[in-house]
């Protein structure tokens, strides 16, 4: 079973700095790791696929990289819509098996 | 436009059952799998199962055989979860999401399992 780590659990940054956000897999998962956004009482918003790939209507300031077992999801300036949590997420397709990691909350300092 | 809409929030006594649908519009139904996913209160994110609108065929995480049963129906663009045997700790938010993965999600429905 592939277990995802997140790093750091919290980040305290400022409207305008750049964000990082880790997330490792506790084996190879390729490039099949995803990143979300969940703002407090909404759902979950797909912003990156397969590694690096902005899902439809995400702005280019998120860009996600990686492979293997070590990614990072970027923000280049943070904007104040973007305090939020960030989980990322990996999937088998057979057999199906979807992994969250525990997110990191992106907060205002 | 592409939407998932859940049915309302349930409040339910321990031991019970519970059915929660997703109707999807604005996209081929039986082209996208669909996923259930649920979220305990202040919790993350914990992926249930999955279903293929077009055939019928699930699959469900672990913890959740033998409890869980996903099902469609076609003639409404519908998937429907049923989780039998509630306990307190099956209080959560849980959200239909379209498509491996996972680009829309239904707005999430609350199920309270209270005594």
């Amino acid at each position: 079973e592939i277990v995802l780590t997140q790093s750091p659990a919290t980040l305290s940054l400022s409207p305008g700095e750049r964000a990082t956000l880790s997330c490792r897999a506790s084996q190879s998962v390729s490039s099949y790791l995803d990143w979300y956004q969940q703002k407090p009482g909404q759902a979950p918003r797909l912003l990156i696929y397969d590694a690096s790939n902005r899902a439809t209507g995400i702005p280019a300031r998120f860009s996600g990289s990686g492979s293997g077992t070590d990614f990072t999801l970027t923000i280049s300036s943070l904007e104040a819509e973007d305090f939020a949590i960030y989980y990322c997420h990996h999937r088998t397709n057979w057999p199906p098996t979807f992994t969250f990691g525990p997110g990191t909350k992106v907060d205002i300092k | 436009q592409v939407q998932l809409v859940q049915s309302g929030a349930e409040v339910k006594k321990p031991g019970a059952s519970v059915k929660v649908s997703c109707k999807a519009s604005g996209y081929t139904f039986t082209s996208y799998y669909m996923h259930w996913v649920r979220q305990a209160p202040g919790q993350g994110l914990e992926w249930m199962g999955i279903i293929n609108p077009s055939g019928g065929s699930t699959s469900y995480a672990q913890k959740f055989q033998g409890r869980v049963t996903m099902t469609r129906d076609t003639s409404t663009n519908t998937v429907y979860m049923e989780l039998s045997s509630l306990k307190s700790e099956d209080t959560a938010v849980y959200y239909c999401a379209r498509d491996q993965r996972m680009d829309v999600w239904g707005q999430g429905t609350t199920i309270t399992v209270s005594s």
